[in-house]
């Protein structure tokens, strides 16, 4: 079975860093892109990441941009979010997914998220 | 950005009911568009793809339609799992975007 697991969240003040990791299982791990996707509590659902098979290529959503990074370590069959210049309105519960088919631009398989909270 | 606009936000129906959530695209987005429901506390699960293609796993009662701006998803018989919050989402370009989300409560 599929399995992704997100870990590194927790409470950082404005303007901080954080890492966030999501390991996977289940299946080969360097045939498939990733997204991150974050929700803020009590929000709607909100793409902000994304990397190919083997890391050539990512796409950002405006509201990260410049701010945050997606990579990959395929031998350890993990994606990586490095989140810096951290805003209030970042506080979210965060999610890895798998891409679809193709490495298309929709999650078929969802991890259980980590949640990231903004303040100080 | 291509808006996702869905309808109703909240949708009360009772166990047997046939459900019809309504998803609208600012622009043409072909078929490139899938479903999720969500519970609370939990992550989104994947319902259906490419605008009709059921997910492996996704029970039949689940389907989906549409082309280009309009999307519709339907519960041919509502069960009690089935209470959850539906979004849709395209994924014709980067980023994808959701819609607002329906929520299924009971009646």
């Amino acid at each position: 079975d599929v399995q992704l697991v997100e870990s590194g969240g927790g409470l950082v003040q404005p303007g901080g860093s954080l890492r966030l990791s999501c390991a996977a299982s289940g299946f080969t791990f360097s045939s498939y892109a990733m997204h991150w996707v974050r929700q803020a509590p009590g929000k709607g659902l909100e793409y902000i990441a994304f990397i190919t098979t083997h890391g050539g290529s990512t796409n950002y959503a405006k509201s990260v941009r410049n701010r945050f990074i997606i990579s990959r370590d395929n031998s350890k069959n993990t994606v990586y979010l490095q989140l810096g210049g951290l805003r209030p309105e970042d506080t979210a519960i965060y999610f890895c997914a798998r891409a679809g088919e193709t490495g298309s631009y929709y999650g078929d398989s969802w991890g259980q998220g980590t949640l990231v909270t903004v303040s100080s | 950005d291509i808006q996702m606009t869905q309808s109703p936000s909240t949708l009360s129906a009772s166990v047997g009911d046939r459900v019809t959530i309504t998803c609208r695209a600012s622009q043409s987005i072909s078929s490139w568009l899938a479903w999720y429901q969500q519970k609370p506390g939990k992550a989104p699960k994947m319902l259906i793809y490419k605008a009709s293609s059921l997910e492996r796993g996704v029970p039949s009662r689940f389907s989906g339609s549409g082309s280009g701006t309009e999307f519709t998803l339907i519960i041919s018989s509502l069960q009690p799992d089935d209470f959850a919050t539906y979004y849709c989402q395209h994924y014709n370009s980067y980023p994808p975007t959701f819609g607002g989300g329906t929520k299924v409560e009971i009646k």
